[in-house]
C-alpha cells in the first residue's frame, strides 16, 4: 500500500539546522515533495527531487533521498523563526495523485 | 502569472446540507485536484480532473463530486454533510512539464 510517515514534532534553536525526516512505501515513487504549511494557510511548495536523484539543493534548503531505503530528509540550514510551520512530506508514484505524510511542526525559538 | 484561488473562505453548513466549493487554477494549467485535511492531519485525496474529466478518484463515497469547466477552474460539491467532512478543502492545479502541484489557500468547512 501507499503509506508515508513523518516525526510529529522538532524543535531548534535559531541558527541551528533543522532536519525533518519522512519514510514511504511505494516503490514506484517518481516525485517526492516537501510542502509547508503555516496556521490557516494553504500549502506552499519548498522543493522536490525526482526519485532517480540522491540529492537536491536549493538556498538553505538541501533534500537527500535514499531510494533504497525508502527515506526522504530535508535539511533547513540557519533555521530562522520564520521556518516555524509544518512540514509536510509528500510523494507521487504512478498515478497523479499525492500522498501526504501527518506533517511535522518545526517550532525554532530564540 | 494569477495563483490558485478557491472560494468561499469559510463555510459553516448543518447535518444534511450540500455544499459547493470553487477553485479557479493557475494559469496555464489544465489539472486540478482535490485534498481534504482534517485537523492536525496530511491532505487526504479526493480526486482529480483533467481536462474536464475525472482522472483518478480516492477513497471518498460518491457524494463527493466534482465538476471542470472549459477554462479548467474547478468545482467540489458534497451532498448529505457529515460532521466528519468538517477540514480545509485544499484544491491544487498543474499541468504541462512541471511535476508539481499548486495549491490553493483553502476552504475551511465547518459542519455543526
Amino acid at each position: 500500500g501507499e503509506d508515508v510517515e513523518q516525526s510529529l514534532f522538532l524543535s531548534v534553536r535559531e541558527g541551528d539546522s533543522s532536519v525533518i525526516n519522512c519514510t514511504y512505501t511505494d516503490s514506484s515513487s517518481t516525485y517526492l515533495y516537501w510542502y509547508k504549511q503555516e496556521p490557516g494557510a494553504g500549502l506552499q511548495l519548498l522543493t522536490y527531487i525526482f526519485s532517480n536523484m540522491d540529492m537536491k539543493q536549493d538556498q538553505r534548503l538541501t533534500v537527500l533521498l535514499n531510494k533504497k531505503d525508502k527515506h526522504l530528509s530535508l535539511r533547513i540550514a540557519d533555521t530562522q523563526t520564520g521556518d516555524s510551520a509544518i512540514y509536510f512530506c509528500a510523494e507521487k508514484g504512478s498515478t497523479d495523485k499525492l500522498i501526504f505524510g501527518t506533517g511535522t511542526r518545526l517550532q525554532v525559538f530564540p | 502569472e494569477t495563483g490558485v484561488t478557491q472560494s468561499p473562505t469559510h463555510l459553516i453548513k448543518t447535518r444534511g446540507q450540500q455544499v459547493t466549493l470553487r477553485c479557479s487554477s493557475q494559469s496555464g494549467h489544465n489539472t486540478v485536484s482535490w485534498y481534504q485535511q482534517a485537523l492536525g492531519q496530511g491532505p487526504q485525496f479526493i480526486f482529480q480532473y483533467y481536462r474536464e474529466e475525472e482522472n483518478g478518484r480516492g477513497n471518498f463515497p460518491p457524494r463527493f463530486s466534482g465538476l471542470q469547466f472549459p477554462n479548467y477552474s474547478s468545482e467540489l460539491n458534497v451532498n448529505a454533510l457529515e460532521l466528519d467532512d468538517s477540514a480545509l478543502y485544499l484544491c491544487a492545479s498543474s499541468g504541462g512539464l512541471d511535476p508539481t502541484q499548486y495549491f490553493g489557500p483553502g476552504t475551511r468547512l465547518t459542519v455543526l
